[in-house]
């Protein structure tokens, strides 16, 4: 079974600053996906970015990029100068590739993000 | 498209009651899955539907909870006999089956209060 774990409960930064959200995961699978959601209070989840375990390249979206080290299974997500709409909760999560894994999602406990002005 | 639409968005019940919930997708998403979230954590996979089959349950899903999808379109998750455990948002998602990006789009969520 996977499991994904999200260290930092709560973080915040000042508007325009950059801040880095750490996850970490366990997984016998080599193929797989790895995404970062975010969930803003009393909206739904949508996907921020979303890595293929496959590339070794680092998935970049706008100000969202993140430091996927495999042999470390550790999957962070690095926002750059933040904005006030970011403030929400965040959430890791992992997806098999394969069989019946693929779609189900397994998520990390969450971050609490906050921008202040 | 209006997005995956989850009614209601918050039920209060007395434990005991049966509660249901209904998810309607994104039209041509043809796979649907429910999650439960409670608070401060992060969403638990509960089932998941391809078309109308339901193709796997969490062992999560204790038997007080039934969920169908009977013509593919939407969704009932129905809960029996509430307890107090059973307060939680509950999650609607749905894709393509052939979506190569694997993202799945979340509804708003119901949320159940079980008093």
């Amino acid at each position: 079974a996977q499991t994904v774990t999200q260290s930092q409960p709560e973080m915040s930064v000042q508007e325009a600053e950059t801040v880095t959200l750490s996850c970490t995961y366990d997984t016998s699978e080599n193929n797989y996906y790895l995404f970062w959601y975010k969930q803003p209070p009393s909206r739904q989840m949508i996907l921020v970015i979303r890595q293929e375990a496959y590339k070794q390249q680092n998935a970049t979206e706008n100000r969202f990029s993140v430091n996927f080290q495999k042999a470390a299974k550790s999957f962070s997500l690095k926002i750059s100068d933040s904005q006030l709409g970011d403030t929400a909760m965040y959430f890791c999560a992992f997806m098999g590739a394969g069989g019946t894994s693929y779609g189900k999602l397994t998520f990390g406990q969450g971050t609490i993000l906050t921008v202040h002005p | 498209d209006t997005g995956v639409s989850q009614n209601p968005r918050h039920k209060i019940t007395k434990r005991g009651q049966n509660v249901t919930f209904r998810c309607d997708p994104i039209s041509e998403h043809n796979r649907l899955y429910w999650y439960r979230q409670t608070l401060g954590q992060g969403p638990e996979f509960l089932t998941y539907f391809q078309n109308e089959a339901q193709l796997e349950k969490s062992r999560l899903l204790s038997d007080r909870f039934s969920a169908e999808r009977p013509k593919g379109s939407f969704s009932t998750l129905e809960i029996q006999r509430t307890e107090q455990g059973d307060s939680a948002m509950y999650l609607c998602a749905s894709r393509y089956r052939d979506s190569g990006t694997g993202e799945l789009f979340f509804g708003e969520g119901s949320r159940l209060t079980v008093l």
